[in-house]
């Protein structure tokens, strides 16, 4: 069983849509979790980082954790064509350098 | 330049030559990743320094060899390689590689082994 689980999409919406990105996992010990985006031709930037359980804002951008279910969301409110672009879900445990990577969803936000 | 700088961006090599690739971070940092990453499958990070000693080397094989001379730099020889090492390298970045570290990545090396 792979320890995070991504649909790689591809995920196409109208522009001004509110997307929904989501992983799963399998290890419990995890309790970093992070959203990076990476455009073609580029390396992956991060957009969100939490620490365990709960939500949080950045602009449009919204993360949630939900660790009972194992499951971590990005929401990106008000979509633009910009943010057409592989979005890749990352996770940690409390140890380590290994961030635990998704195999990322495309995006495709089309005006 | 700022931020994580690799080259060459682009790089095609034959199984027999050697070559290596280059990450300079322009970002004060202490710690210093490679990670390789395959058409439809997740980053795998491949080695660590912290403070220019390597912390973790993930099971790679020997055909790759890295270099930390200084925080700054990072640096990965390679040799023999096979045509399934075929991928984007990816040179990160982060502080002190802390639980809430941020590692910052570079842009890539696109590698194509004929």
């Amino acid at each position: 069983q792979k320890e995070v689980e991504q649909d790689p999409g591809p995920l196409s919406v109208p522009e001004g849509a509110i997307v929904s990105l989501n992983c799963t996992y399998s290890n419990s010990a995890f309790q970093y979790f992070m959203w990076y985006r990476q455009y073609s031709r580029k390396g992956p930037e991060l957009l969100m980082y939490t620490y365990s359980s709960g939500n949080k804002e950045d602009g449009r951008f919204t993360a949630q954790v939900d660790k009972s279910s194992k499951y971590i969301s990005l929401f990106i409110r008000d979509s633009q064509p910009s943010d057409s672009a592989t979005y890749l879900c990352a996770m940690r445990e409390n140890s380590g350098y290994a961030l635990n990577f998704g195999k990322g969803t495309s995006l495709l936000v089309t005006p | 330049e700022t931020g994580v700088t690799q080259t060459p961006r682009h790089l095609v090599m034959g199984m027999t030559n050697k070559k290596s690739l280059k990450c300079e971070q322009h970002l004060g940092h202490n710690a210093m990743y490679w990670y390789k990453q395959s058409a439809k499958k997740p980053l795998e990070l491949m080695f660590v320094y912290n403070f220019k000693e390597q912390t973790e080397n993930n099971s790679v094989p020997s055909r790759f060899s890295p270099e930390c001379p200084n925080s700054s730099h990072l640096f990965l020889h390679l040799h023999t390689l096979q045509p399934e090492d075929s991928a984007l390298y990816l040179c990160a970045s982060s502080q002190d590689g802390s639980l809430s570290d941020t590692q910052y990545f570079g842009p890539g090396t696109r590698l194509t082994v004929l």
